[in-house]
C-alpha cells in the first residue's frame, strides 16, 4: 500500500465526453504526476504538478490538463476522448520536485474504457 | 527524446533459475534509472535505482542492476527467482532534472515456474 489513491478504479465514457480522474497523495508528498499506460505499454508521462503549478509535460495534446490542490491532490481531466484514450491512468507522487530527490510511489490506476 | 529498449517482451523461469531482464536507453547526458515492479494485482513499486556513485545498486528482494555507462545498459539480475517473482518488470530513465518524468520501456512479463 502506497498511500496514493485513485478515483474512480473503474469507468466507461463514449467518444467526445470528457471525463475527470482524481488522486490523493501520500502523506507529504507534494508533487504528484500522471501516466498514461495503454495495453501492453509501459506507462508514459502525461504531466507533474508541484505546488499547485504544471512543471513538467509530455507528448500529451492540450485536451489533456490537470490541476493541483492546496492540499496536494490533483485532478486529471481529459476532453473531448477518443478511442485511443482507453488506458490506465496512473497517478504518482514524491516528496519533491526532482526525481533524484524521491522515490516515486504509484497508485493502483484508474482504467478508462472510452467505446 | 530519451527512450527506453527492454529487449524480452515474455520470459518464462523455472524457479532457482538466475534472471537477467535487458535495458537499454538513449540519452546522451547524465541520466537517473530505475527498476519497477508490478506484482499481479498491486500498483507499480520501486525495485531499485542508480543516481551516481557505484554502478552496481542492489535493490530489494535480491535484485541487483548494473549500468554501464558505454553500452547505455541497465540490465536487472536475480541469481536465483522464486515462484513470487512472477510480475511485470519495467526500466525507466529521467534526465535527472525531473520535470520531464519517467520514460518507461514497454516492460516484461516475468512467470516463474515452480
Amino acid at each position: 500500500e502506497t498511500g496514493v489513491t485513485q478515483s474512480p478504479t473503474h469507468l466507461i465514457k463514449t467518444r467526445g465526453q470528457q471525463v475527470t480522474l482524481r488522486c490523493s497523495s501520500q502523506s507529504g508528498h507534494n508533487t504528484v504526476s500522471w501516466y498514461q499506460q495503454a495495453l501492453g505499454q509501459g506507462p508514459q508521462f502525461i504531466f507533474q504538478y508541484y505546488r499547485e503549478e504544471e512543471n513538467g509535460r509530455g507528448n500529451f495534446p492540450p485536451r489533456f490538463s490537470g490541476l493541483q490542490f492546496p492540499n496536494y491532490s490533483s485532478e486529471l481531466n481529459v476532453n473531448a476522448l477518443e478511442l485511443d484514450d482507453s488506458a490506465l491512468y496512473l497517478c504518482a507522487s514524491r516528496r519533491e520536485r526532482g526525481l533524484n530527490t524521491g522515490e516515486l510511489f504509484f497508485g493502483e490506476g484508474s482504467r478508462l474504457t472510452v467505446l | 527524446a530519451q527512450s527506453v529498449s527492454q529487449h524480452n517482451h515474455h520470459v518464462i523461469l523455472s524457479e532457482a533459475a538466475s534472471l537477467e531482464l535487458g535495458c537499454n536507453y538513449s540519452y546522451g547526458g547524465t541520466v537517473n534509472l530505475f527498476w519497477y515492479v508490478q506484482y499481479p494485482g498491486q500498483h507499480l513499486q520501486l525495485l531499485l535505482k542508480y543516481f551516481s556513485g557505484d554502478p552496481l545498486v542492489k535493490g530489494i528482494k535480491g535484485f541487483e542492476a548494473e549500468f554501464i555507462k558505454s553500452k547505455f545498459s541497465f540490465n536487472l539480475r536475480k541469481p536465483s527467482v522464486q515462484w513470487s517473482d512472477t510480475a511485470e518488470y519495467f526500466c525507466a530513465v529521467s534526465s535527472g532534472g525531473g520535470a520531464d518524468g519517467l520514460t518507461f520501456g514497454k516492460g516484461t512479463h516475468l512467470i516463474i515456474q515452480p
